[in-house]
């Protein structure tokens, strides 16, 4: 099955900053590679996502890149602030299946002001 | 609020007792998807229906789980004779026919098995 591994697990950045979070996936069938923000306490919210036939998508302060030769994604978030503060999860949907998302371990964002 | 809501949001139960969980999805989404997420880790795929077909089972389900979604909209997660590694956060997530693959999450039911 789907394996996905994440890096950091923890990143402590300054306020204006960027911070960048990494992720392997190994099924080179996957096609939807989506990124979720969770805050303490709250739901999993989706802040970006990227399929797998465009290679960089872009949002406001945040991106992510994919590279389907290596097998890896990536997301950016530029000019952090502290509410960017939060765990975030990379995701990859297994490929042969629609419904299953395969999880990162997650990554904790700090931005100190 | 018209997102994914759960029910309750924290339980603390016995080793031994009964759970059930509900899941109330967007208005109009098909897909409903139970996750279960433990400390430090990303959630992982337990069980997951279209309308109130019960498709596929992680074999994260044990034969104590059972999932039900009677009229392809509420989903029910029961959690029979609980044990203490049963102790996660339940997640259900939703999504719609135009685009399965985007699902959106509920804030969870935090499990507590004493």
């Amino acid at each position: 099955g789907e394996n996905v591994e994440q890096h950091p697990s923890t990143l402590s950045v300054q306020e204006g900053d960027s911070a960048v979070i990494k992720c392997t996936y190994s099924d080179s069938a996957s096609n939807y590679f989506p990124w979720y923000k969770q805050e303490l306490g709250k739901r999993p919210q989706l802040i970006i996502d990227i399929r797998s036939n465009v290679g960089e998508k872009k949002d406001q302060r945040i991106a992510v890149t994919l590279n389907k030769t290596a097998k890896h994604f990536s997301l950016h978030i530029t000019e952090t602030q502290p509410e960017d503060s939060a765990v975030y999860f990379c995701a990859a949907l297994s490929g042969g299946s629609n419904y299953k998302l395969t999880f990162g371990k997650g990554t904790l964002l700090t931005v100190n002001p | 609020d018209t997102g994914v809501s759960q029910n309750p949001r924290h339980k603390i139960t016995k080793r031994g007792q009964n759970v059930t969980f509900r899941c109330d999805p967007i208005s109009e989404h098909n897909r409903l998807y139970w996750y279960r997420q433990t400390l430090g880790q990303g959630p992982e795929f337990l069980t997951y229906f279209q309308n109130e077909a019960q498709l596929e089972k992680s074999r994260l389900l044990s034969d104590r789980f059972s999932a039900e979604r009677p009229k392809g909209s509420f989903s029910t997660l029961e959690i029979q004779r609980t044990e203490q590694g049963d102790s996660a956060m339940y997640l259900c997530a939703s999504s719609f026919l135009a685009d399965w693959n985007i699902q959106y999450f509920g804030a969870g039911t935090r499990l507590s098995v004493l």
